[in-house]
């Protein structure tokens, strides 16, 4: 298996553009997590997914941040409009049931200038 | 409500010394533990996970953590650093067999000197 695979690695944008940070899960994993990480606040769980069902957004920022999961094997978190404190590492990790542990992507690294 | 806290947020140990990184747990519900590994720019690994049988796991890279429920612990150590090691660590806690969010300490780095 490839593993969890994002994209893409590295992303600069300008203040106010859209952006689109892509995951794809280990197939057969029922639970993806999107995490956001950054020196000042460390690992932050942005929302999570249940057979492409959204159980928890709580740790979404704002309004500006939303995730869909449209089948089993593609997540997408968009940031819109973009600001520069959304600069940060973001990850993605997938599961068969969160008790036997993440396998985290090698994340999207997002530099908003 | 569950958390660990992760006791030092650098360590720095010569080659060859043992590494000893604590990490202490608050679970209302016999905990699963683990540690994860960061290399830099990489994403988090597993090193290691307990899952309430032995309480002493073994993970990768000659890593091993003991569970002790008396002291609410779960250190991570290795008897003989290598330089390799040097990484973020990051120890983790979910509230059983039956929970899907794990919740994660804020990280201890560690540095090899030679």
């Amino acid at each position: 298996d490839a593993g969890v695979i994002q994209s893409p690695r590295h992303e600069v944008t300008e203040m106010g553009q859209e952006v689109t940070l892509r995951c794809k899960p280990i197939s057969g994993h029922d639970y993806l997590f999107w995490y956001r990480q950054t020196m000042m606040r460390g690992l932050e769980l942005l929302i999570y997914f249940n057979n492409n069902v959204p159980i928890d957004d709580s740790g979404m920022p704002e309004d500006r941040f939303s995730a869909k999961m449209p089948n089993a094997s593609f997540s997408t978190l968009k940031i819109q409009p973009s600001e520069p404190r959304d600069s940060a590492v973001y990850f993605c990790a997938s599961s068969l049931q969160g008790a036997g542990g993440y396998t985290f992507g090698s994340g999207t690294r997002l530099t908003v200038v | 409500a569950q958390s660990v806290t992760q006791l030092g947020s650098h360590v720095s140990v010569s080659e060859g010394a043992l590494v000893l990184l604590r990490c202490n747990y608050s679970s209302s519900v016999p905990p699963y533990l683990f540690w994860y590994v960061q290399y830099p720019n990489q994403g988090l690994q597993l090193l290691l996970k307990y899952t309430s049988a032995a309480t002493l796991v073994k993970g990768i890279n000659g890593f091993e953590a003991e569970f002790k429920k008396s002291e609410t612990s779960f250190h991570l150590t290795k008897p003989s650093a290598h330089m390799s090691d040097a990484a973020e660590y990051f120890c983790a806690v979910t509230p059983g067999s039956s929970a899907s969010k794990i919740i994660f300490g804020s990280g201890t780095r560690l540095s090899i000197r030679p």
